[in-house]
């Protein structure tokens, strides 16, 4: 099945600690995103990739971190610097530059 | 102003009933328009694209209006099934291909 996975699905972080999300997909898309979701909030854009070994910073990147090593993974760290990270962080991607994005399951954040 | 905005909601209605919502945009360059939905405490998937034209998908009508800067959808004949929170997405080109997402208008269908 082709898809985007997420892992994992659930986390816990006490504070000042880093953690890092997993992002995987086998679509063979070349972009890729980082979006936060608060309750009753619409997605805020952290960091994206266009393309392999480049990305850019979103609206909200301060205290995350991200790396494109590879087309299929696009890993997000958020670091203790973040000092609000209890949320539900979506990760997704598209195709070509008109093409709409498709979403993860998510990981939802929660600092201890 | 918020670049897209959308009516949070809830809406309440009953099975059967025919709902709409707007949703409006900024920005005169917006080119793409999608509607996602989101159940609770899951990711938004694609409902379906806003053509120019006006389309249909079954239950679901999208329209657009390219002067007022807004498109809609209209869900005929609730079922409980649609109850969601239901997201405008408007894709523009500035020098730089960008996708913003409305907050969302959360739909309640009561039995």
């Amino acid at each position: 099945d082709g898809g985007i996975t997420q892992s994992p699905k659930y986390l816990f972080r006490k504070e000042g600690q880093n953690v890092t999300l997993s992002c995987e997909q086998n679509l063979n898309h070349d972009a890729m995103y980082w979006y936060r979701q608060d309750p009753g909030q619409g997605l805020r854009l952290i960091y994206y990739s266009q393309i392999v070994n480049d990305f850019q910073k979103g609206d909200i990147a301060e205290g995350y971190s991200v790396s494109r090593e590879k087309k299929e993974s696009f890993p997000l760290t958020v670091t203790s610097a973040q000092k609000n990270p209890t949320a539900f962080y979506l990760c997704a991607s598209r195709a070509g530059e008109w093409d709409t994005q498709y979403f993860g399951p998510g990981t939802r954040l929660t600092v201890l | 102003r918020k670049e897209v905005e959308q009516d949070p909601g809830p809406f309440n209605v009953p099975e059967g009933a025919t709902v709409a919502f707007n949703c409006t945009y900024s920005n005169s360059a917006s080119q793409s328009f999608f509607w996602y939905r989101q159940d609770c405490r899951k990711e938004p998937k694609l409902l379906m694209s806003v053509y120019s034209s006006g389309n249909e998908d079954g239950r679901f009508t999208a329209q657009l209006n390219r002067a007022s800067q807004y498109i809609s959808l209209l869900i005929r004949d609730s079922k409980l099934s649609d109850s969601a929170t239901y997201l405008c997405v408007v894709m523009l080109n500035t020098g730089g291909f960008k996708t913003i997402f409305g907050a969302g208008t959360r739909l309640f269908v009561k039995a």
